[in-house]
């Protein structure tokens, strides 16, 4: 089972700053099977990132995704109070088995 | 716009079985091109791949949920849903229903707005 690990565990920001979540995979993984989703409170997540780089529909270009093999990374570039949120990442294997990383928070400094 | 919608039980007591229904709107369950998938996520915490089902009835589960899950698909009502048997309080989460494209990396496009299940005795 690959396992997702995500840091920082909370990330305290203020709204303009760069910000770079960090998603690692405990063995080399497809880039199009890794996700990014974002998380506001009472919400369902919703997807932002797949195939590792690639933004879904309606995502603003401040919000990218890169990487490769096990280090996988979403930077926004300049942070808006909307984006204050729980950010996920999340593969998928060939098992078939669905994992999600644990999360990162980010917060308002 | 695709909606999915999920509908359940209240509250419920330890060693119940579980049944929820996810309701498709704006496409279609019958179609090709995507999973149907549910998801759980505990208060508090993180999220939990329960399973998926296509439309023919073939289904992928957790490994660590497979001895208690079902999911089925109901094709003319445009509906799938999933039991969960012998529920106890670790199973306390927030249910998901969700679209699964199959052909763009096997993420989740849409999600329901989910619905809490308590277990509690």
């Amino acid at each position: 089972e690959i396992v997702l690990t995500q840091s920082p565990g909370t990330l305290s920001l203020s709204p303009g700053e760069r910000a770079i979540l960090s998603c690692r995979a405990s063995q080399s993984v497809s880039n199009y099977y890794l996700t990014w989703y974002q998380q506001k409170p009472g919400q369902a997540p919703s997807l932002l990132i797949y195939g590792a780089s690639s933004r879904a529909t309606g995502i603003p270009d401040r919000f990218s995704g890169s990487g490769s093999g096990t280090d996988f990374t979403l930077t926004i570039s300049r942070l808006e109070p909307e984006d204050f949120a729980v950010y996920y990442c999340q593969h998928y294997d060939s098992s078939p088995l669905i994992t999600f990383g644990q999360g990162t928070r980010l917060e308002i400094k | 716009q695709v909606q999915l919608q999920e509908s359940g039980p209240g509250p419920m007591k330890p060693s119940e079985t579980l049944s929820l229904t996810c309701a498709v709107s704006g496409g279609s369950v019958s179609s090709g091109s995507y999973y149907w998938s549910w998801i759980r996520q505990p208060p508090g915490k993180g999220l939990e791949w329960i399973g998926y089902i296509f439309y023919t009835g073939s289904t992928n589960y957790n490994p660590s949920l497979k001895s208690r899950v079902t999911m089925s698909v109901a094709t003319s009502k445009n509906q799938f849903s999933l039991k969960l048997t012998s529920v106890t309080a670790a199973d306390t989460a927030v249910y998901y229903c969700a679209r699964m494209p199959r052909y763009s990396g096997n993420n989740f496009d849409y999600w329901g707005q989910g619905t809490l299940v308590t277990v509690s005795s």
